[in-house]
């Protein structure tokens, strides 16, 4: 069974830093492209961050330069380090896994950023 | 703004049908990129509903199909039942975005 597990959400004020991870099960983060995708309050679902099966990385023009999302294959492990937040970059993270589109879906992690 | 246009908002009787659609341009939907489309209900976290245009994964009812035609695509839910409710994504590539993902801005669906 495919499972996708996010964590390490929380409060963190302006200008701060965070790092989320996505502990998966029944499939190998080095063999899909792995996403992250956000929805802040009240809005809808954007795209945030990729990395291909290869190891090449690509970012939605709001993150790119201050996230960057990695992958640790000894614990099958997905991260997004989270520099420089924005008041708008408030949201629920989702980890998801597939191709050209969102095949598995974690339940979402809560990032706040807010002094 | 969406590059991706849904309606913000649809709603139908039980057992009734209903169509969201999903406009794009040239350069996502036009150019052939697939369309999916994702359910997303309260409290839960959302759910791939049609991939390719029209394909449903294994566990999603027939009731569900999708389709897509020039530089459009449409979900179309029938048989409406009260656990239907919720908000409707449709997500696309696009060659301008070195082909990753763009999300339509959501449609929320109202069971009456």
């Amino acid at each position: 069974e495919v499972q996708l597990m996010e964590s390490g959400g929380g409060l963190v004020q302006p200008g701060g830093s965070l790092r989320i991870s996505c502990g998966v099960s029944g499939f190998s983060v080095s063999k899909k492209y792995m996403s992250w995708v956000r929805q802040a309050p009240g809005k809808g679902l954007e795209w945030v961050a990729m990395m291909y099966s290869g190891g090449n990385a690509y970012y939605a023009d709001s993150t790119e330069g201050r996230f960057t999302i990695s992958r640790d294959q000894s614990t099958n492990t997905l991260h997004l380090q989270m520099t420089s937040l924005r008041v708008e970059d408030t949201a629920v993270y989702y980890c998801t896994g597939g191709i050209s589109r969102a095949d598995h879906w974690g339940q979402g992690t809560l990032v706040i950023v807010s002094s | 703004q969406s590059v991706l246009t849904q309606p913000p908002s649809v709603s139908g009787a039980p057992g009734q049908t209903v169509t969201i659609s999903c406009t794009g341009s040239s350069s996502n939907i036009g150019a052939g990129h697939d369309v999916h489309w994702y359910q997303h209900l309260p409290g839960t976290a959302p759910r791939l509903l049609i991939f390719g245009n029209k394909n449903r994964p294994s566990g999603v009812p027939d009731r569900f199909s999708g389709a897509r035609s020039g530089s459009s695509a449409s979900l179309v839910i029938s048989g409406l039942q009260a656990e239907d409710e919720g908000d409707y994504y449709c997500q696309s590539n696009d060659f301008k975005l070195k082909g990753l993902w763009l999300f339509g801005g959501g449609t929320k669906l109202t069971v009456l």
